[in-house]
């Protein structure tokens, strides 16, 4: 079974800082995707951005982008120029790509993003 | 292009009542999927349907739970005698290709059982 694991429960960041956040992650699977989701007061479930693990360039869109560490199982977050519109949980989750459960999203526990004025 | 659509919102239940749960998928959708988020935790996978088909219920609870997707409207997930551990959001997404396509998430349902 995979297990996906976010080691910061909360964090804080200045508006217009950059964080980082961290997610780890336990496969024996080769193919699978990686994807992250923010999740605001609203509590609307938000795709940030997804990785295809067979990609050695690391996923970007936008403000938001990844460092993917395939070798070290590692899959953080980076939120540049930080807005107040960032504050939100955001969970890490990862996807198997064949065998039983292929279709499943495994999350972690989330890490509780602050953004302060 | 409207997104995944759930309701009702809120859900208040009595112990031993039944709760149904409805998901709209994106238009064009034909995978759904349901997760449930417990208090201060992450989304745990329930159930993956396509239309008229349950294709991975390893998530669901053996028994009170049932999920179905009809030909014709929304999927439903069914809470039958419910227990205040049922607690929690609801919260369905879909998808455009079965396997590995990305999910979009509805707003989820808050179920509350009194």
């Amino acid at each position: 079974a995979q297990t996906v694991t976010q080691s910061q429960p909360e964090m804080s960041v200045q508006e217009a800082e950059t964080v980082t956040l961290s997610c780890t992650y336990d496969t024996s699977e080769n193919n699978y995707y990686l994807f992250w989701y923010k999740q605001p007061p609203s509590r609307q479930m938000i795709l940030v951005i997804r990785q295809e693990a067979y990609k050695q360039q690391n996923a970007t869109e936008n403000r938001f982008s990844v460092n993917f560490q395939k070798a070290a199982k590692s899959f953080s977050l980076k939120i540049s120029d930080s807005q107040l519109g960032d504050t939100a949980m955001y969970f890490c989750a990862f996807m198997k790509n064949s065998g039983a459960g292929s279709y499943q999203l495994t999350f972690g526990k989330g890490t509780k993003l602050s953004v302060i004025p | 292009n409207a997104g995944v659509m759930q309701n009702p919102r809120h859900l208040v239940r009595r112990r031993g009542q039944e709760a149904r749960l409805r998901c709209s998928p994106m238009k064009g959708h034909s995978h759904v999927y349901w997760y449930r988020q417990l208090p201060e935790e992450g989304l745990k996978f329930m159930v993956y349907l396509q239309k008229e088909n349950i294709i991975d219920e390893s998530g669901m609870p053996k028994e009170r739970f049932s999920a179905e997707f009809p030909k014709e409207g929304p999927s439903i997930l069914r809470i039958q005698q419910v227990v205040r551990g049922d607690s929690a959001a609801y919260f369905c997404a879909s998808s455009l290709l079965k396997g590995t396509d990305t999910q979009y998430f509805g707003p989820g349902t808050r179920l509350t059982v009194l």
